[in-house]
Order: structure tokens, then C-alpha cells, then sequence
């Protein structure tokens, strides 16, 4: 299992510029995430997912948008990227909660996002 | 409201040394409680997780962490320190599916 991939691993936008930040999952999970990481604010959650056709938000959604069509895939749309979406941003998924599973969240390598 | 606590955004052990890293959370978060690490540009990985089994847990890379209910703690430690254990350390807390992450605690250790 490739577990959660994310690309593009590395991306510079101009203010106004949109893009995709693609997220993939190949274990089955339920619940999907998308979270972005500031120098000495920890993880902070944008959106998140509990299956197929759900989202919702989460701390910080402004300026972000969600889409769940499958089980795989989770991508985020930053539409009119700002300087202050300067951030690394990690997808995340876990599986549905049950006997034996304490919702263990498995995280991608990252998307590194500078917005200049 | 639920938060999770880390004390020390920044720690320093000489290598062999023991680390504690400190995690408080509110009682008003679910009795899910993990402990992730990041090394440098890459995502988390687990350490260790409380299932409620056991209040004394075991992870990888000789890690352990000990749920304190009376005391809404869980500390992160480690006997001996290597050097290969920099890195920075997350706890997080959480229900059904969501989790609440403290803001990290950079693990450095000296030669």
C-alpha cells in the first residue's frame, strides 16, 4: 500500500492564482482530513471528511474548499490564494471507528505552499 | 473547550540522557490520546497510542507514555536518548474522528 500520497510536494502561487492540492488514500479509510501546519501552531484542521459526498468544516476553512466524490480521493481548492496561505498542508485519513480501532490517523509526506 | 497542552516548544537532552516531553489535556477531551512524531519535511508518524487497555504505553523506538487520568497528563519519555531522536513531537487527543493536536515540542539532542 502507498498509504496517503500527496502532489504536488512543493508549489509558489501568485496572490489571486487557485489551485488543487491533491490528496489519495488507498486503504479503504472512511475519514479523510486536510490540515495546514504553521511554525509553532501545530495542526490546525481546515476540512474534513466522513465519507464519500460529507464534508465539513473544520477550524480554519476560510479561503479553502472541499470535494469527496470517492473514498480515494480528497482534494483541497484554494481559489484566491493570499500571502497568509503561505503553510505546509497534510492530508490525513483513519478508519472508521470500531472493536480494536482507536482511530489512528495516517498522514501524507506534505505540500510545502508559498504564496507570494 | 477542548485543548491539548504542550509545555516547552522546545526541549534539549544530551545524547543518553532521559527526555520527557509534557502533554496535559482538558478533561473535556475524549480519552483518545496520541503521540506523533515529525522529522524534518515529512508528515507524522505514530509513536504510540492509549487504547485504554493499559495506562502505561509502549511505542517504537523505545518511547513510552503514561495516561495519568488524576492528573489529565500524557507524558512522553524515553530512558536513553539518541541522536537520531530529534525531531518534533506531537501529542493529540480526540473522539469518534477528530482530533486536537498541541503545537509541538522540537526535540534536540547533544552529542
Amino acid at each position: 500500500n502507498a498509504g496517503v500520497t500527496q502532489t504536488p510536494k512543493f508549489r509558489i502561487l501568485k496572490i489571486g492564482q487557485s489551485m488543487t492540492l491533491q490528496c489519495t488514500q488507498d486503504m479503504n479509510h472512511n475519514y479523510m482530513y486536510w490540515y495546514r501546519q504553521d511554525p509553532g501552531m501545530g495542526l490546525k484542521l481546515i476540512y474534513y471528511s466522513v465519507g464519500a459526498g460529507i464534508t465539513d468544516k473544520g477550524e480554519v476553512p476560510n479561503g479553502y474548499n472541499v470535494s469527496r466524490s470517492t473514498t480515494e480521493d480528497f482534494p483541497l481548492r484554494l481559489e484566491l490564494a493570499a500571502p497568509s496561505q503561505t503553510s505546509v498542508y497534510f492530508c490525513a485519513s483513519s478508519p472508521l471507528a470500531g472493536k480494536g480501532s482507536y482511530n489512528e490517523q495516517f498522514f501524507g509526506p506534505g505540500t510545502r505552499l508559498t504564496v507570494l | 473547550a477542548q485543548s491539548v497542552t504542550q509545555l516547552g516548544s522546545h526541549v534539549s537532552v544530551s545524547e543518553g540522557a532521559l527526555v520527557l516531553l509534557r502533554c496535559n489535556y482538558s478533561s473535556s477531551v475524549p480519552p483518545y490520546l496520541f503521540w506523533y512524531v515529525q522529522y524534518p519535511n515529512q508528515g507524522l508518524q505514530l509513536l504510540l497510542k492509549y487504547t485504554s487497555a493499559a495506562t502505561l504505553v509502549k511505542g517504537i523506538n523505545g518511547f513510552e507514555a503514561e495516561f495519568k487520568k488524576s492528573e489529565t497528563s500524557f507524558h512522553l519519555t524515553k530512558p536513553s536518548a539518541h541522536m537520531s531522536d530529534a525531531a518534533e513531537y506531537f501529542c493529540a487527543g480526540g473522539g469518534a474522528y477528530k482530533y486536537i493536536f498541541g503545537t509541538g515540542t522540537r526535540l534536540k539532542v547533544l552529542a
